[in-house]
This record gives C-alpha cells, structure tokens and sequence, in this order.
C-alpha cells in the first residue's frame, strides 16, 4: 500500500459533462502529480501541483484542470468530456526524494 | 521520435528464468531512472529507483544504467507467476514529471 487513495474507483460519463476526480495523498507529502493512461500505453503526465501551485504542465488542453489543498489532498478537473478522454487516470505523490507513489487510479469510460 | 522506446512485448517465460527488460531513451537531461510494476487495471508500484549510471539490486531485481548509452534494463531472477505484470519504465529531468516507456507485457509460466 502507497497511502495515496482515489476516488471513485470508475466511473461512467457521458461527452460534453465535466468530471472532478479526487486523490489523497500520503502524509508528508507536498507534491501531487497527475497522470493519463490510455489502455495498451504508459501514463502521460497532465500536471503537478506543489504547495497548492501548479508546478509543470504536460501537453493537455485547458479544459483539464486541477486543484491542491493545504491537506494535499487533489483534484483534477475534466470540462467538455470528449470520448478520448477514456483512461485511467493516476495521482502520485512525492517524497522528498523525489520519488513518485501512485494510487490505485480512477478508471473513466466517456460514452 | 518517442522520448522513451520501450518493447511491448508481449513476453513469455518460464518459471525461475531470467528476465531482461530494457528501455531506450533520447533526451540526455534525464538524470532519475525508475522501473514500475503495474497489474491489471491496478495503479503502477515503484519497484527500483535510481540517479546514477551502474547497478541497483533489491532482492530478485537489478536495476542498470547506463547513461552513455542512454540505455537502462531491470532484470528479474528466479521469476514467479505472480511477477506477471506489465513493467513500465519511467525517467524524470529533475523532481517533476515522469516520462514512461509504453510498458512490456510478461507473463511467466509455471
């Protein structure tokens, strides 16, 4: 176990409706990343946020955003759902040294 | 180009072989090397972080890069069924973000 948790675990919605997916990270942990996995593909990175700033973004467009909270707890937001937004979506959080533990995904199906 | 070239496999051995898993990459400012396991439909777990060029073992795995190849591997003694997984290779610049290889599917047999 990781400590991260995600929720929901999956979730169904439908093109054009917006999505808040939720992670917690461990204690200690001031970073959060978020990634993308298409099925059959290594995860890509969305964005990061450290101390509540975002802090680097991957090639995503706008309507995918984010949220950090003084409890590190996050979010990542999903506006205009489009059917290739289908994926696994991944937080992880860092240690101090850098390394990165991910929790255990929110599985998203746009129909 | 991909940043990260990974064989997908998929690859299939016998229980207890050696398995060789290697990835490729092209951008020489990566300096933190890692391999993930992933199960199916289950989030990546961090099995081998490294920052240098050589070898890491922990356990059955070994960790090795080479940097002036720009080339790393993990390889898996005495594999079990239950190290079927897909192993994703994954590099970072700096504390930021990770880039993955696509990930190679193994499968051992028993």
């Amino acid at each position: 176990e990781t400590g991260v948790t995600q929720s929901p675990t999956h979730l169904i919605k439908t093109r054009g409706q917006q999505v808040t997916l939720r992670c917690s990270s461990q204690s200690g942990h001031n970073t959060v990343s978020w990634y993308q996995q298409a099925l059959g593909q290594g995860p890509q990175f969305i964005f990061q946020y450290y101390r509540e700033e975002e802090n680097g973004r991957g090639n995503f467009p706008p309507r995918f955003s984010g949220l950090q909270f003084p409890n590190y707890s996050s979010e990542l937001n999903v506006n205009a759902l489009e059917l290739d937004d289908s994926a696994l979506y991944l937080c992880a959080s860092s240690t101090p040294s850098g390394e990165q533990y991910f929790g255990p995904g929110t599985r998203l199906t746009v129909t | 180009q991909k940043e990260v070239e990974q064989d997908p496999g998929p690859l299939s051995v016998p229980e207890g072989a050696i398995v060789s898993l290697n990835c490729t990459y092209s951008n020489s400012a990566f300096q933190y090397f890692m391999w993930y396991r992933q199960y199916s439909r289950k989030g990546p777990e961090l099995l081998m972080y490294t920052y240098s060029s050589g070898n890491k073992e922990d356990g059955r795995f070994t960790a090795q890069v080479d940097k002036s190849s720009k080339y790393i591997s993990l390889f898996i003694r005495d594999s079990q069924p239950s190290d079927s997984a897909t192993y994703l290779c994954a590099m970072e610049t700096s504390g930021s973000r990770l880039t993955f290889g696509e990930g190679t599917q193994l499968t051992v047999n028993p």
